[in-house]
């Protein structure tokens, strides 16, 4: 069984720009969430998305955006890049059933975004 | 808008303490728990999973506890060991928000 995975490991972009961050879940998982980690605190929520579809947001601007694909993994784009984006964003899967019952969630090991 | 709190923010202990972290939330309408831990820089490894019909979970040396009535967890760590030596961080689903996590560290 293949853990969650996150590409690129490490990233250094300049304010203004964009940048897209990848995620492969967990073999059978359906769901796939985002979390930003600023340093010293716990993650926090971007959103998730559900069979390809966003099942909920948490506090970000629409700046943030994302996609699932058929195969359930994902993308986190941030446009605009602000200095205070520079974070470990972190992305977990999960198997929902059909009746939104929630699930363990695993975490990839993160990709860690400076923002010059 | 629920809130997620861990105290201590950090705790030191000597090899071989029994120590229980402390995680409270305010609204109890929560799915489950996650207990998770976290080494300095990595990814987030799950710890326990305890859903909201559940009152504890139990996984070798750790043993969580819920009780949503009173909105607390706690986390039983026996026998602590160096290698426990890390930030342990609950969180709660309905939306997934975590408290700012307990800083372990056990010394040989």
């Amino acid at each position: 069984e293949t853990g969650v995975t996150q590409s690129p490991t490490h990233l250094i972009k300049t304010r203004g720009q964009q940048v897209t961050l990848r995620c492969s879940s967990q073999s059978g998982h359906n769901t796939v969430s985002w979390y930003q980690q600023a340093l010293g605190q716990g993650p926090q929520f971007i959103f998730q998305y559900y069979r390809e579809e966003e099942n909920g947001r948490g506090n970000f601007p629409p700046r943030f955006s994302g996609l699932q694909f058929p195969n359930y993994s994902s993308e986190l784009n941030v446009n605009a890049l602000e200095l205070d984006d520079s974070a470990l964003y972190l992305c977990a899967s999960s198997l929902v059933g059909s009746g939104r019952t929630y699930n363990e969630q695993f975490f990839g090991p993160g990709t860690r975004l400076t923002v010059l | 808008k629920q809130e997620v709190t861990q105290i201590p923010a950090a705790l030191s202990v000597p090899e071989g303490e029994n120590l229980v972290l402390n995680c409270s939330f305010t609204d109890s309408a929560i799915y489950n728990l996650q207990w998770f831990r976290q080494d300095p820089g990595k990814g987030l490894t799950s710890l326990l999973l305890i859903q909201s019909s559940q009152r504890e979970q139990t996984s070798g040396r750790l043993n969580a506890s819920l009780d949503k009535s009173s909105g607390r967890s706690t986390l039983y760590i026996a026998a602590s060991q160096p290698g426990d030596s890390a930030t342990y961080l609950c969180a709660v689903q309905t939306d997934m928000r975590f408290g700012a996590g307990t800083r372990l560290t056990v010394k040989p």
